[in-house]
């Protein structure tokens, strides 16, 4: 399987507790993308990443959120001290990048989070 | 930002052909149009993308006027398999992509 994959695909935490989510893009693709999804509603765009570099963050991106992409290959969202507001399918994708407007993202099956 | 908007549901029949319109008044020249169908507790999927005109693919059509304020995404002969989520989005830059909450497609046997 070439498409995007991310690992855990559920987790299931207690509130406070940090969680770490693991994203590998299609292996060509420069750029890393995050959404958080919750019921009924469309995914929210959280972070972008081209490379190493993270160059973009939304504001629904607390302080208790971090996005790395240490090699500019796979990349991981942390989430600290989680709060039940938090539960969301979080959802990876990744593009080749080029001319804008133009860059297909393509997204991973996503990691179901629950906080009890 | 370019936002967009759509129905919130469609019911169609098996076999019949469906038409989700979007409409997207503050689309900037650069922008492109893309459709992505989501499945429950699935990544959403790439469907379709243009610009202007009509683009065809093996699953789908996408219409775009002349004035390209509105895209319409036609679903040729739907089965049951196509009931899903269908979003349309618009964006010179794939870093402000806004979903919305999307059509939900539900296809009767």
């Amino acid at each position: 399987d070439t498409g995007v994959s991310q690992d855990p695909r559920h987790k299931i935490t207690k509130r406070g507790q940090n969680v770490t989510f693991r994203c590998d893009p299609i292996s060509e693709h420069n750029r890393l993308y995050w959404y958080r999804q919750t019921l009924g509603q469309g995914p929210e765009f959280l972070t972008y990443f081209q490379n190493e570099a993270q160059l973009e963050k939304s504001r629904l991106l607390s302080d208790r959120f971090s996005a790395e992409r240490p090699k500019g290959s796979f990349s991981t969202l942390e989430i600290q001290r989680t709060e039940q507001g938090d539960s969301a399918m979080y959802l990876c994708a990744s593009s080749r990048g080029g001319l804008a407007g133009r860059d297909t993202q393509y997204f991973g099956p996503g990691t179901r989070l629950t906080v009890l | 930002l370019a936002k967009t908007t759509q129905p919130i549901s469609m019911d169609s029949y098996e076999g019949q052909e469906v038409n989700i319109t979007c409409s997207h008044n503050n689309i900037a020249t650069n922008d492109y149009i893309t459709w992505y169908q989501q499945f429950p507790s699935q990544g959403p999927r790439f469907i379709i993308q243009g610009y202007k005109t009509k683009v065809t693919n093996e699953v789908a059509s996408l219409f775009i006027p002349a004035d390209r304020k509105s895209s319409t995404l036609s679903l040729p002969r739907v089965s049951l398999s196509d009931t899903a989520v269908y979003y349309c989005l618009v964006g010179l830059n794939f870093n402000k992509f806004y979903f919305g909450s999307g059509t939900k497609l539900n296809v009767k046997p």
